[in-house]
């Protein structure tokens, strides 16, 4: 994988629901996996900053899973809320790189 | 409140014409970023600039300047040379340059519109 790219692309569930994501990533020179979720009319807010494999992080009802080896992330939301709807972004830095490269997004749903 | 503003939120310019979009932030970091974003495709990296009086191009720098006189200021300028202006601009800071793992913090954006 050269670029990072994001599954699915859209994705409704109903409330109560738990979801996941992916992210996938180029594996070689790996330095950093980035998540942020994007609000409608509001600012990209950072979630969580990944580095090791295996590394798991959560963050209330979000969690996030890094395998480094085969360039995958997780990202999982148990019992979905309405404020959950945002577009979720990963980034990945790769050493010695400068900048992060943004996969498209997943944009979530969650309806009543 | 700490934080990143751009302004103006909506700019509307004519074919031709440059147009600086601003950034401040007073969040005391180092670096600053520019993204520009298109339906359909990740955030791509226009410029960065990793401390006051520096700055480096991005993946998509052609048809674009910046400057970065004081630290917490990051103006970008369209200029006529950009084939295709109209998009959406968000500016970042971060407390380090890359290569960090520091989380990257966005302000609002300016949709740019160019008719």
């Amino acid at each position: 994988i050269l670029n990072v790219e994001q599954s699915p692309q859209s994705l409704h569930v109903q409330e109560g629901d738990s979801t996941n994501f992916t992210c996938s990533f180029p594996s070689s020179n790996f330095y950093a996996l980035h998540w942020y979720r994007w609000e409608t009319a509001k600012s990209p807010e950072a979630l969580f900053v990944m580095t090791l494999n295996g590394d798991e992080k959560k963050k209330g009802r979000i969690s996030a899973t890094l395998n480094t080896k085969e360039g995958y992330s997780y990202l999982y939301i148990k019992g979905s809320q309405p404020e959950d709807s945002a577009t979720y972004l990963c980034a990945s830095l790769t050493g010695g790189g400068n900048k992060l490269t943004f996969g498209t997004g997943t944009q979530l749903k969650v309806e009543l | 409140d700490g934080g990143i503003t751009q302004s103006p939120k909506y700019l509307f310019r004519k074919e031709g014409q440059n147009v600086t979009l601003s950034c401040e932030q007073n969040l005391n970091h180092d670096a600053m970023y520019w993204y520009r974003q298109d339906p359909g495709q990740g955030l791509r990296l226009i410029y960065y600039s990793q401390i006051v009086n520096d700055f480096q191009k991005g993946d998509i720098a052609e048809g674009y300047s910046v400057s970065r006189e004081k630290k917490e200021s990051f103006p970008l300028t369209v200029t006529s040379a950009q084939k295709n202006p109209t998009a959406f601009y968000l500016c970042a800071s971060s407390d380090r340059g890359p290569p960090s793992t520091d989380t990257q913090y966005f302000g609002p954006g300016t949709r740019l519109t160019v008719l």
